[in-house]
């Protein structure tokens, strides 16, 4: 089962920031938070990943809370292309030893951006 | 870079029919995964090779289904023999693990979608 909860769905105006919530409340301290991200039709595609720190690169900004229990994803200027499902995902180190190092996807948030 | 390539795209065949979906995965990776997506079960993934040995199949439905991955530039997954529920788009993904800077990144390719009819 996955190990985070996430709305089902948001909406977001075009040019506006979206803030994606998810929880992860029994995150262990090795594992990181990823997310993902899948566009109608395409394969999932990789956004941002952190274990602590707040992690931001040219697609987006991870800000994960002080005890690690929750994080959210910003859009910082959403745009139409932006419209997909986010999956938040908890993934331990990647050793690929077993199951720890696999991405298990749960439901994901579906964000509608609007104009 | 031409990115995880996968064939067919779409596959339209009759139930006890066999089926092989075939994965090119990018140059240099060297970890390939087999991922299924339905409406009911979302992501699920079912098998994953490094260095071309497979490593976790527990994903795997049943012995209907099996993968290989003969070199490091080309993997199959064959579902013999078909069956309606095994109607989904199946993805293909690969990533690199390098000693350092390690993002788990993995990239998919645009999947292959089956029906069985």
């Amino acid at each position: 089962d996955a190990k985070t909860t996430q709305p089902t769905s948001m909406d977001c105006a075009e040019g506006r920031a979206a803030n994606l919530p998810c929880n992860h409340s029994t995150i262990s301290g090795n594992e990181y938070v990823y997310w993902y991200r899948q566009i109608h039709s395409q394969g999932p595609q990789y956004i941002i990943h952190g274990l602590k720190n707040n992690e931001t690169n040219e697609m987006a900004s991870l800000i994960i809370t002080e005890d690690r229990k929750s994080s959210t994803l910003i859009l910082p200027h959403a745009t139409l292309r932006d419209t997909a499902v986010y999956y938040c995902i908890v993934r331990g180190p990647i050793n690929y030893g077993g199951s720890q190092g696999n991405l298990i996807f749960g439901k994901g948030t579906k964000l509608s951006v609007k104009p | 870079d031409a990115g995880v390539i996968q064939s067919p795209r779409h596959e339209v065949t009759e139930m006890g029919q066999e089926v092989t979906l075939r994965c090119k995965p990018i140059s240099g990776h060297d970890y390939l995964f087999w991922y299924r997506q339905t409406m009911m079960r979302g992501l699920e993934l079912l098998i994953y090779f490094n260095n071309n040995v497979p490593i976790d199949d527990s994903g795997m439905p049943e012995d209907r289904f099996s993968a290989k991955m003969p070199n490091a530039s080309f993997s199959t997954l064959k579902i013999q023999p078909s069956e309606p529920r095994d109607s989904a788009v199946y993805f293909c993904a690969s990533s690199f693990s390098s000693l350092a800077g390690r993002t788990g990144e993995l990239f998919f390719g645009e999947g292959s979608r089956l029906t069985v009819l």
